[in-house]
Parts: C-alpha cells; sequence; structure tokens
C-alpha cells in the first residue's frame, strides 16, 4: 500500500490480556516509531526502529511493552498484562531516512485499544 | 515535562480569513519543526516543515514562521476553508535525536 497501516483499527482487552499490534510501514523506509496517544494529547513517543535495530525504547512505559522489527520491515507492538492506564491510540510511523537527519514521518491511522 | 506546548486548545475563524495557531517550545536544541493535521479517527499527516536555518516557510495557503530567540513558532492558513477543521500538532525535532516532540494539539473549526 501506498501509506503506513495499522492493524487492528479497535482492540478491546480484558484487563490482564496481552495484546499484538501490528504497524506495516511505507516500502523501504528505514525509520519506524511508535507512539502513544491519550485522549485530549498530542503523540509520546515511545520507541524507535532504524531498519531492524531497535535505537531508542526510553519512552516504553514498563516492561510489559515490548517492540520488534524482526526484519527491518514490519512491526509490532506487544502490551503484556494490559491495565486500563494502557487505554489509548497508538501510533505508527515511519520515514525514509534513519532520524537524525530531519524530515518528516508519515502516520498510519493508529489502534485504539481499550482495556476493560 | 511538556517541551513542545501548544496553549490554545481551540480556534474558531470564518471561513476565508486567516488561521493562526501557535506553538511555544523550550529546548533549544530543537532545529526541525512541523506541523502536522488530524481529522477525528485517522492518524496525523504531515502538512508542513521548518528547518531551523529559515525563518519562513511557505507551502500554498500554509506558511509556517519560526522565531528562534523567542522559542515560537506558528502556523499560518489564508484563506482558511472549512475543509481545514482539523487539529493541528506541531512537533520538533534535533538532528541526533530519535523522535518528534509534539504539542497538545489546537482544534480548528473554519465556520462557512
Amino acid at each position: 500500500g501506498a501509506g503506513v497501516s495499522q492493524s487492528p483499527r479497535y482492540k478491546v482487552a480484558k484487563r490482564g490480556q496481552d495484546v499484538a499490534l501490528r504497524c506495516d510501514p511505507i516500502s523501504g523506509h528505514v525509520s519506524l516509531f511508535w507512539y502513544q496517544q491519550a485522549l485530549g494529547q498530542g503523540p509520546e513517543f515511545l520507541t524507535y526502529f532504524q531498519n531492524e535495530a531497535q535505537l531508542d525504547k526510553s519512552g516504553l512505559p514498563s516492561d510489559r511493552f515490548f517492540a520488534e522489527r524482526p526484519e527491518g520491515s514490519v512491526s509490532t507492538l506487544k502490551i503484556q498484562r494490559t491495565q486500563q492506564e494502557d487505554s489509548a491510540v497508538y501510533l505508527c510511523a515511519s520515514s525514509l531516512v534513519g532520524a537524525g537527519v530531519n524530515t518528516e514521518a508519515f502516520f498510519g491511522q493508529g489502534t485504539r485499544l481499550t482495556v476493560v | 515535562d511538556q517541551q513542545v506546548k501548544q496553549n490554545s486548545p481551540s480556534l474558531s475563524v470564518q471561513e476565508g480569513r486567516i488561521s493562526i495557531l501557535n506553538c511555544d517550545y523550550t529546548n533549544s536544541m530543537f532545529d526541525y519543526f512541523l506541523w502536522y493535521k488530524k481529522y477525528p479517527a485517522e492518524g496525523p499527516t504531515f502538512l508542513i516543515s521548518i528547518s531551523s536555518i529559515k525563518d519562513k516557510n511557505e507551502d500554498g495557503r500554509f506558511t509556517v514562521f519560526l522565531n528562534k530567540s523567542a522559542k515560537h513558532l506558528s502556523l499560518h492558513i489564508v484563506p482558511s476553508q472549512p475543509g481545514d477543521s482539523a487539529v493541528y500538532f506541531c512537533a520538533a525535532s534535533w538532528n541526533t535525536g530519535n523522535q518528534f516532540y509534539f504539542g497538545t494539539g489546537t482544534s480548528l473549526t473554519v465556520i462557512p
């Protein structure tokens, strides 16, 4: 596809359940970012990949959050033992070049996670 | 600690008039600034950017102004159209950083 694709669009999880969120970046894009957006807030950084290397995971809120991009393309954000405070929209973005070379990132539509 | 701030949560403008959205930042390391537009239930869409070596960048109806000494940037939309109604996010990064820092957004309503 032409843009960043995320699935599922919506996910309802029972508290304590594990979830996996998928991101298909734009083909050929080197950089991939995950952001969390709470209601009424701006996107908050979670983690950054350059190809398959996770270069920055400083924004992951706890060790329940794990992200991978094993072949440098598709990425998965996994949340273990979900809590109500994990309810948010999870946004994935990709950019053509590595971070640090200032350029725009393109966002997917996001996955809205609701933990009940 | 919010490094990028958008102090106006909402703005209403008449169609055809100018919309001015403001953004302030605190980190002097930022050297690249972006504006994103977001419709409900969609991801943010890139609108326009500016490097810190410039003080103005224009793209059609959209112009971004950067005042480095004041650590302030603004987005001007002229003329405003009803389709511009959306939430606008300001974002910033620096050339050795790994992330974009976002403001909390300004909801623009253009009244027909």
